[in-house]
C-alpha cells in the first residue's frame, strides 16, 4: 500500500510569490491534514479536510489555504510569501477523521528568499 | 485552550542506559501519540494511547498514560544509537474543534 506523497520535495521562492503543495493520502484514506514544522514553533496545525470539506482550521493568516478534491488528493496554497513562511510543510491523512491515528508524507521543504 | 510540554527537550545519553521522556497536557484529552522523526525524515507513528493506564510497548520502547495526571511517559530501555531522533507526543483536543497539539519534541542522541 502506497504511503502519503507530498510533492514537491523541495521548493524555493522569492518574498511575495505564491506557492502550491500538493499531497495524495493512502488509498481509502478521506481525511487529510497539513503541518507547518519550523524549529521555533514545532508543529502547528494548518487545517483538515475531510470528503472535500474544510472540518477544521488552525491559527494561520489567511495568506494559507486549501482545499481536497473528489479523490481525497489535497493542495495548499500560500500566497504573498514571507521569510517566515520558510519551514517543513507535512501533510497527514487518516482513514476518517482527525481522532484516528495519522500518517505522515516526507514533506516539503519551503525554503523563501 | 490546550497545550502540549514535552522534556526534556534534548537528551544525550549513553547506549545501554534507561531514561525517561515526559509529555504532560492541560485539558481533558481522549488520546495521546508518540511520533518518531529521523533527521530529513517524515514522522512515523509509534504508539497511540487511548485511556488512563494504557501501556505499550514495542522493542526498546514503553509508553504509558495517565490521564488523572495528564501525563504520558516514553520509556527507553537500554539504549541503542539506532533510536537517536526526535520524539513528539501529540494529543487531541476534546470538543468540536478537533486537532492535534503536539509538543515541541525531544532530540535524542544515543552515544556509543
Amino acid at each position: 500500500k502506497a504511503g502519503v506523497t507530498q510533492t514537491p520535495r523541495y521548493l524555493i521562492k522569492t518574498r511575495g510569490q505564491q506557492v502550491t503543495l500538493s499531497c495524495s493520502p493512502i488509498s481509502g484514506h478521506r481525511s487529510v491534514s497539513w503541518y507547518q514544522q519550523t524549529p521555533g514553533q514545532g508543529l502547528q496545525f494548518l487545517f483538515e479536510y475531510f470528503s472535500e470539506t474544510q472540518r477544521n482550521k488552525g491559527n494561520f493568516p489567511g495568506r494559507f489555504s486549501g482545499r481536497q478534491f473528489s479523490n481525497s488528493r489535497s493542495e495548499m496554497n500560500v500566497s504573498t510569501l514571507e521569510l517566515g513562511d520558510s519551514a517543513l510543510y507535512l501533510c497527514a491523512s487518516s482513514p476518517t477523521a482527525m481522532n484516528t491515528e495519522a500518517f505522515f508524507g516526507q514533506g516539503t521543504r519551503l525554503t523563501v528568499v | 485552550e490546550l497545550k502540549v510540554e514535552q522534556n526534556p527537550l534534548f537528551l544525550s545519553m549513553q547506549e545501554g542506559k534507561n531514561y525517561t521522556i515526559y509529555c504532560n497536557y492541560s485539558t481533558t484529552s481522549d488520546r495521546l501519540y508518540w511520533y518518531r522523526q529521523d533527521p530529513g525524515k517524515s514522522l512515523e507513528s509509534l504508539f497511540v494511547l487511548l485511556s488512563n493506564g494504557a501501556v505499550k510497548q514495542e522493542g526498546r520502547l514503553m509508553a504509558s498514560l495517565d490521564t488523572k495526571a495528564r501525563l504520558s511517559t516514553l520509556h527507553i530501555t537500554a539504549a541503542v544509537h539506532d533510536l537517536s531522533a526526535t520524539y513528539f507526543c501529540a494529543v487531541n483536543n476534546a470538543g468540536n474543534n478537533r486537532k492535534l497539539i503536539w509538543g515541541l519534541g525531544t532530540s535524542l542522541a544515543v552515544n556509543p
